[in-house]
């Protein structure tokens, strides 16, 4: 089945830093989704990205969709206290119909 | 607008016993996916239903667990005769669409098996 390798796994930052964290795929996808998820509550969905190559913002967010549509990255700039969660990726291929692969999340702690 | 709508947020069982979970999907949206999320783990696919149908339903295990999508009403999964290892997170998601995919999801229900 699809794989997706989510990296880092966690991260501690100071508040104001800029964060980076990416998603690789071991097959293509055609969809790459971005949430976050804090705790004791469902993913909330950032950014949705449909094309190769496509770079879209959200605020201070930004994510990139591969150009192998095998990877998306996600960064955040200038990151402040309540950016603190996990941050999961989610590729989908059409054939699946709907059946997102998630990673397995990147745990994020700023420190104000 | 109200959101994707999960009860209960937290059900405790017994070993033996049946658990239902109830999703309301956003108003308009006709395309219900359930995930199931283990500690410190990633949203892992269960199954995907439209109204009256099941799509896609190969995350589901093959005895103890059903979901339904009714014409009428919430989508509902069940576990019948829960065992410890079925403790976890239960999310729901909802979508007007099916293509580009972009999954509304709902808080949760957490099951625990005692």
């Amino acid at each position: 089945g699809q794989q997706l390798n989510q990296s880092p796994q966690s991260m501690f930052i100071q508040e104001g830093e800029d964060v980076s964290m990416n998603c690789t795929s071991s097959s293509i996808f055609n969809t790459w989704l971005w949430y976050k998820q804090e705790p004791g509550e469902g993913p909330v969905l950032l950014i949705a990205l449909y094309k190769a190559g496509e770079l879209t913002s959200n605020g201070r967010l930004t994510a990139q969709f591969g150009i192998t549509r095998k990877d998306s990255f996600l960064n955040i700039s200038a990151s402040i206290p309540s950016d603190v969660g996990i941050y999961f990726c989610a590729g989908l291929f059409n054939t699946n119909a709907g059946k997102s692969t998630f990673g397995d999340g990147t745990t994020l702690t700023v420190k104000p | 607008n109200a959101g994707v709508m999960q009860n209960p947020r937290h059900l405790v069982r017994r070993r033996g016993q049946e658990a239902r979970l109830r999703c309301s999907p956003m108003k308009g949206h006709s395309h219900v996916y359930w995930y199931r999320q283990l500690p410190e783990e990633g949203l892992k696919f269960m199954v995907y239903l439209q109204k009256e149908n099941i799509i896609d339903e190969s995350g589901m295990p093959k005895e103890r667990f059903s979901a339904e999508f009714p014409k009428e009403g919430p989508s509902i999964l069940r576990i019948q005769q829960v065992v410890r290892g079925d403790s976890a997170a239960y999310f729901c998601a909802s979508s007007p669409r099916r293509d580009p995919y972009e999954q509304y999801f709902g808080p949760g229900t957490r099951l625990t098996v005692t």
